[in-house]
């Protein structure tokens, strides 16, 4: 079956400081890999996706992303956050024989402090 | 260009009660995803639709619920009888056409409380 899985539900890091939001999938079939972010009680935004090509995608607010075929991972990263990038992120896929349908992870919580 | 709008934002509904909830794509996007956030969870995927068509439906519970997107007008998430499970955000998405993998628009969700 497909999934996606983001180990980490918390992750603290102090402002200024790199941060590396860890996803796998699983999958029998290739995918498309989105990351999005989730402000409290707000929808999602999307923040950037791999469709094809160049493995490492850039998004918006600094985060970009490495697509790793062998290890079938998509993390996340940005050099240097802020305290405004507190929020939920969420890491998908979308099978590329299904109905475009969104897979969600469980969402990463980044806590950023001063 | 507007975003993805949904309404109410919030909504409160007793037990055995029906909940509707609406959303308007944005302009030009033609085909429509819901899904929902349970508490301290990520979003599952309900229902996928195109204009009168239901396309993928593999996430909607068998009973109670159901979904529509007429040719003209929102599309319609409908929960009858509703009882405290239901209690979730309710997240519409819309895509544009011939390419709805490039990316899906959210909207502000629809908070729903049952008590």
């Amino acid at each position: 079956a497909q999934s996606v899985t983001q180990l980490d539900s918390q992750v603290p890091v102090f402002e200024e400081a790199p941060v590396e939001l860890r996803c796998n999938y699983s999958s029998s079939v290739s995918v498309y890999l989105f990351w999005y972010v989730q402000y409290p009680n707000q929808g999602l935004q999307l923040l950037l996706k791999y469709l094809s090509g160049s493995t490492l995608v850039k998004g918006i607010n600094g985060f970009e992303a490495e697509f790793n075929k062998s290890q079938t991972s998509f993390h996340l990263r940005k050099p240097s956050v802020h305290i405004s990038d507190t929020a939920e992120y969420f890491c998908a896929v979308i099978l590329m024989d299904s109905s475009y349908k969104l897979i969600f992870g469980s969402g990463t919580r980044l806590l950023v402090r001063p | 260009n507007a975003g993805v709008m949904q309404n109410p934002r919030h909504l409160v509904r007793r037990r055995g009660q029906e909940a509707r909830l609406r959303c308007s794509p944005m302009k030009g996007h033609s085909h429509v995803y819901w899904y929902r956030q349970l508490p301290e969870e990520g979003l599952k995927f309900m229902v996928y639709l195109q204009k009168e068509n239901i396309i993928d439906e593999s996430g909607m519970p068998k009973e109670r619920f159901s979904a529509e997107f007429p040719k003209e007008g929102p599309s319609i998430l409908r929960i009858q009888q509703v009882v405290r499970g239901d209690s979730a955000a309710y997240f519409c998405a819309s895509s544009p056409p011939r390419r709805p993998e490039v990316a899906q628009y959210f909207g502000p969700g629809t908070r729903l409380l049952v008590l």
